[in-house]
């Protein structure tokens, strides 16, 4: 079964504060693990990005944390502001992309001013 | 254009009446796919497109459901006698390489069938 799982489902964090959502996966054959961003009424943005062959990645505020014998990720979202009210969605693909992206169920953040 | 486009954006349609969506993508795209996005849910892949090779179909959730593109270019999702379990948001992505890499998404087709 191809599944990402995440969580939690909705957050709320306050201003300056870490916003941490985590996701779990089941098929070790993924091997490219993205974060998108989502705005209402918009498309998904990537966000950042990691392969298994990496523990940490960051990219300004914003760090993929992997731990592969554990098969988990998390997205760790520094210094909280109120435009990173977002739903955050985690995904995981194979490499032929022949399935397309697998995604998460999705994360409503709130960053409370 | 910059980005992946979507039309129509918002189309609402009776139950039992065929719909079609249009997604063009980025220019040098070679991959393409659809995913339906219901609401509150995350994305559910429908269908995906590598250069002039035959499409990925696996994830169509009926016959109801197909698709076609043109090439590297313009491609349509076709629902037929739409349910109102169809009623979802309808969307694009293309990137230059196969895998899940560099995705780049339109805004979606919102398809309400009422």
């Amino acid at each position: 079964q191809q599944q990402v799982k995440q969580s939690p489902q909705s957050l709320i964090v306050q201003k300056g504060g870490i916003s941490i959502i985590n996701c779990a996966y089941e098929n070790t054959a993924f091997d490219y693990f993205p974060w998108y961003q989502q705005f209402p009424g918009k498309g998904p943005a990537l966000l950042i990005a990691i392969r298994p062959d990496v523990s940490e990645k960051k990219e300004g505020r914003f760090t993929i944390s992997f731990n592969k014998s554990a098969k988990q990720f998390s997205l760790h979202i520094m210094d909280s502001q109120p435009g990173d009210s977002a739903t955050y969605f985690c995904a995981a693909s194979f490499p032929d992309g022949a399935d397309g992206l697998t995604f998460g169920k999705g994360t409503h953040l709130i960053i409370q001013p | 254009g910059a980005g992946v486009s979507q039309s129509p954006s918002n189309k609402v349609t009776e139950k039992g009446k065929d719909v079609e969506l249009r997604c063009d993508p980025i220019s040098g795209h070679t991959a393409l796919y659809w995913y339906r996005q219901r609401l509150g849910q995350g994305l559910e892949f429908l269908i995906y497109f590598q250069g002039n090779s035959a499409p990925d179909k696996s994830g169509l959730p009926s016959d109801r459901f197909s698709a076609e593109r043109t090439g590297e270019s313009v491609s349509t999702l076709t629902i037929q006698r739409t349910q109102q379990e169809d009623s979802a948001v309808y969307l694009c992505a293309s990137s230059f390489h196969r895998g899940g890499y560099g995705y780049t998404f339109g805004s979606g087709t919102r398809l309400t069938v009422v």
